[in-house]
């Protein structure tokens, strides 16, 4: 079946535009993650949706950062006025449950979005 | 805070085994992980471990527990080329199944 879907691959943008990231989750999955991977550095937890609720927002860097997920599926990471230390991969993952449940929970990721800010 | 640490490179040669270590902070974490990502790739599950255990062993593939020093590690048997990648441990946070804790990885290279 198909997995986590991200596009575009790949952005180049200049400092001071506007970007936006578009990941498609796994159909069914009620949770949906994004994280920032930078060069030599692990992955940095953005956001994250479950469901219905309210999103998770406590690791977006700035309010220059924002993200929505409509209809509980797609979802979109905005950054206003990129900087180029926005410079990095975005990566998107989708499970199929989230804080609320028990057990293990696996993330599916996709393959990322290169983003560099000239 | 979290934080999970983990050494940044490792080198071995075919058919060694590998260890990759890795402390983390959070002693109600419920579940570790281990996720494996490819050159150009996006993060992989391999394997994960719930906090009660010590030890599970997955073919090629053992992973160690210490929860009194916090202290998970990946211990890959007979590595063979295709095992290159950078190797991530992460916990969950606050005993959640939600976000994710990772360390910076571990990039494993394996030489002929």
């Amino acid at each position: 079946g198909a997995g986590v879907s991200q596009s575009p691959s790949n952005k180049v943008t200049e400092k001071g535009k506007d970007v936006e990231l578009r990941c498609d989750p796994i159909s069914g999955h009620t949770a949906l993650y994004w994280y920032r991977q930078s060069l030599g550095q692990g992955l940095e937890f953005l956001i994250y949706f479950q469901g219905n609720s309210a999103p998770d927002k406590s690791g977006l860097p700035s309010d220059r950062f924002s993200a929505e997920r409509t209809g509980g599926s797609v979802s979109t990471l905005t950054i206003q006025r990129t900087q180029q230390e926005d410079s990095a991969v975005y990566l998107c993952a989708s499970s199929l449950a989230g804080k609320t449940s028990v057990g293990h929970n696996e993330q599916f990721f996709g393959p990322g979005t290169r983003l560099t800010v000239l | 805070g979290e934080d999970v640490e983990q050494s940044l490179f490792l080198s071995v040669r075919e058919g060694d085994s590998s260890v990759i270590n890795c402390t983390y902070t959070d002693s109600s974490s419920t579940y570790l992980y281990w996720y494996k990502q490819e050159p150009g790739a996006g993060l992989q599950l391999l394997t994960y471990i719930f906090s009660n255990m010590d030890m599970k062993q997955d073919q090629r593939l053992t992973v160690l527990l210490n929860k009194k020093d916090k202290h998970l590690s990946l211990r890959i048997a007979d590595t063979q080329t295709g095992d290159s990648a950078i190797y991530f441990c992460a916990e969950s946070v606050g005993g959640s199944q939600g976000n994710l804790i990772f360390g910076k990885g571990t990039k494993l290279s394996v030489k002929p």
